[in-house]
């Protein structure tokens, strides 16, 4: 049965650049949400997708957008790289939408270096 | 708004119990969690305890919650050079219907021999 998978494992990317972060949920699971995490940090909620809707956002700015695909999959998707973009994005499932209470698992994470 | 607040470093020496604290803000959480985080790897779900519980036990965990002091702890018994890692704490806001996750910044358990 497998996990949360995230692609790619570390990435590398220049200011001003865009980059797409891959994540594909826990089997069975249909929600996906997704968090940063800087370093000596806990993680921070970035957004979370349900039927392929947003269905709630945190504290990021428009540069953070994302996709969930009708297999459940999920993308985040950041523009115009600044320097404190660089973290540890998580990437964690769940089953039942925004009022479910099952608890999310998460996959490892995508480390992302902006120089 | 939430906040999760938790010690930063803990060392305890292997066989002995560790005893990591938490306190949160928002009374009307529904779920706390603990998530153990190794070097290089994501968040693993160790246990989650219900609002309406006061203590639940899994093996060696042992997860206390303090609703009036609004304050959770987690027990690990007999612990083991292996438990070495970052543990969170985590609330499930419930302003609103998502299941949002609020965390603390973490507090690094290390084992002395």
């Amino acid at each position: 049965d497998a996990g949360v998978t995230q692609s790619p494992t570390h990435l590398i990317k220049t200011r001003g650049q865009q980059v797409t972060l891959r994540c594909s949920p826990k089997s069975g699971h249909d929600t996906v949400s997704w968090y940063q995490q800087a370093l000596g940090q806990g993680p921070q909620f970035i957004f979370q997708y349900y039927e392929e809707e947003e269905r709630q956002r945190g504290n990021f700015p428009d540069r953070f957008s994302g996709h969930q695909f009708p297999n459940y999959s999920s993308e985040l998707n950041v523009n115009a790289l600044l320097l404190g973009d660089s973290a540890l994005y998580l990437c964690a499932s769940s089953l039942g939408g925004e009022v479910s209470n099952q608890p999310q698992h998460f996959g490892d994470g995508t480390r992302l270096s902006i120089l | 708004g939430e906040d999760v607040e938790q010690s930063l470093f803990l060392s305890v020496r292997e066989g002995d119990s560790s005893v990591i604290n938490c306190t949160y803000t928002d009374s009307s959480s529904t779920y706390l969690y603990w998530y153990k985080q190794e070097p290089g790897a994501g968040l693993q779900l160790l246990t989650y305890i219900f609002s309406n519980m006061d203590m639940k036990q899994d093996q060696r965990l042992t997860v206390l919650l303090n609703k009036k002091d609004k304050h959770l702890s987690l027990r690990i018994a007999d612990t083991q050079t292996g438990d070495s890692a970052i543990y969170f704490c985590a609330e499930k806001e419930s302003s609103s219907s998502a299941s949002k996750i609020i965390f603390g910044s973490g507090t690094r358990l290390s084992i002395r021999p």
